[in-house]
């Protein structure tokens, strides 16, 4: 168990460009979520996967991200056009199809800092 | 609507005193509960977590947790801690209803603990 990957681990970035964040899960999960951890706060749920689908996305993400799991493996986030309020923790999970009880196993993170 | 209430949000404690983090919970359905930690700059990791059964769960590195139906609560408690269990935690829930198993957290509390 190689546990859940991010990349890069910080990202540094002018306003009004583009990011895009990287996650490997666990490689027997087939779910894949995507949270959203400001300051001093607990993470916000962003987007869900089941394998390739992308199942559930939450009203946070707006029209400037965008997240795909090709193959249903490995994930991407991309945040078109930063704006100052998007610089926060964002946070990978996965977890083994099942039900809801299903612990989901973190990632460290990217942390996207926006000057 | 769901959420979760994190009634505090620093707990500082001396080495070796027991401690209780509280955390409360608002569903009109039936949830999962989860408690997290977080080590700084670091993703999360499990402590424990109650699907059913005994109301008493015990997690790793010594914390247990109690689920009140009744008072829609799960406080977390250790009953003697170490410098290194000075770190974020989290309290979560998932809906047992939820198709994606998605998880709401707490604003989280930070334990401070002393020498």
């Amino acid at each position: 168990d190689t546990g859940v990957s991010q990349n890069p681990r910080h990202k540094i970035t002018k306003r009004g460009q583009n990011v895009t964040f990287r996650c490997d899960p666990i490689s027997e999960h087939n779910r894949l979520y995507w949270y959203r951890q400001t300051l001093g706060q607990g993470p916000e749920f962003l987007t869900y996967f089941q394998n390739e689908a992308q199942l559930e996305k939450s009203r946070l993400l707006s029209d400037r991200f965008s997240a795909e799991r090709p193959k249903g493996s490995f994930s991407t986030l991309e945040i078109q056009r930063t704006e100052q309020g998007d610089s926060a923790m964002y946070l990978c999970a996965s977890s083994q199809t099942g039900t809801a009880n299903q612990p989901q196993h973190f990632g460290d993170g990217t942390r996207l800092s926006i000057l | 609507a769901q959420s979760v209430t994190q009634l505090d949000s620093q707990v500082p404690v001396f080495e070796e005193a027991p401690v209780e983090l509280r955390c409360n919970y608002s569903s009109s359905v039936s949830v999962y509960l989860f408690w997290y930690v977080q080590y700084p700059n670091q993703g999360l990791q499990l402590l424990l977590k109650y699907l059913s059964g005994s109301t008493l769960v015990k997690g790793i590195n010594g914390f247990e947790a109690e689920f009140n139906k009744s008072q829609t609560s799960f406080h977390l408690r250790k009953p003697s801690v170490h410098i290194s269990d000075t770190a974020e935690y989290f309290c979560a829930v998932s809906l047992f209803s939820s198709n994606t198993g998605k998880l709401i957290f707490g604003q989280g509390t930070t334990l401070q603990v002393k020498p």
